[in-house]
């Protein structure tokens, strides 16, 4: 099946640093991936689209300049924290739509400690 | 803007029985795709099910299955004979059909229900 390998699974960096974080579609193209984050316990909050050659769209109250997104490739999607702050931490995970009738499938996340 | 409700924060099920998930959602969409997503402790989200709009007839996988109500806007998950790994917080999820647009594509989810199944 469908597979979306993100990395790394958790880091930890030190406040005003940046961090990236990789998601890779394995055995399909990705033309489009989704970022989202989760707070313990609670709901995926969309933060972003990403497609492929283009500029990423960004949800309302999502700061562009903060959460970086680059798409190069079919394959490749990444998400940049910069200067991050402890309210950054947090649980990110990508994902990728495999098809219309096949709903999405989902990187296995990074949980990010910023201290 | 659609939007999905899940009124169940919490929900236990003792080993071997049926529970049942609630879900409605607010779309003024005709055609759409739903899903039910499970994350357990490992935080990887996991596709159990899903239901295309425009299928009467609801979706079951194995001990899964759906009851879907079109004109109610409710989608509501029932997990029969669970068992301990079905412990996990489950999501619902709506996405419009593509046809187009500017939400074409994107996921909106439920707040979430923890299942708790107990030995």
């Amino acid at each position: 099946g469908a597979v979306v390998s993100q990395h790394p699974s958790r880091v930890i960096c030190k406040s005003g640093t940046s961090v990236k974080i990789e998601c890779r579609s394995l055995d399909f193209q990705a033309t489009t991936m989704f970022w989202y984050r989760q707070f313990p316990k609670q709901s995926l909050m969309l933060m972003a689209t990403s497609n492929e050659g283009s500029k990423a769209t960004y949800e309302q109250g999502v700061e562009k300049d903060k959460f970086l997104i680059n798409h190069a490739s079919l394959t490749l999607s990444t998400l940049t924290v910069t200067s991050a702050h402890p309210e950054d931490s947090s649980f990110y995970i990508c994902s990728a739509r495999v098809g219309a009738a096949y709903g999405y499938t989902f990187g296995s996340g990074t949980r990010l400690t910023v201290v | 803007a659609q939007t999905v409700t899940q009124s169940q924060p919490e929900m236990s099920v003792q080993e071997a029985e049926t529970v049942t998930l609630s879900c409605t959602y607010d779309t003024s969409e005709n055609n759409y795709y739903l899903f039910w997503y499970k994350q357990p402790p490992s935080r990887q989200m996991i596709l159990v099910i899903r239901q295309e709009a425009y299928k009467q007839q609801n979706a079951t996988e194995n001990r899964f299955s759906v009851n879907f109500q079109k004109a109610a806007k409710s989608f509501s998950l029932k997990i029969s004979d669970s068992q301990l790994g079905d412990t996990a917080m489950y999501f619902c999820a709506f996405m419009i059909r593509p046809f187009g647009g500017t939400s074409y594509g994107k996921l909106t989810f439920g707040q979430g229900t923890i299942l708790t199944v107990h030995p």
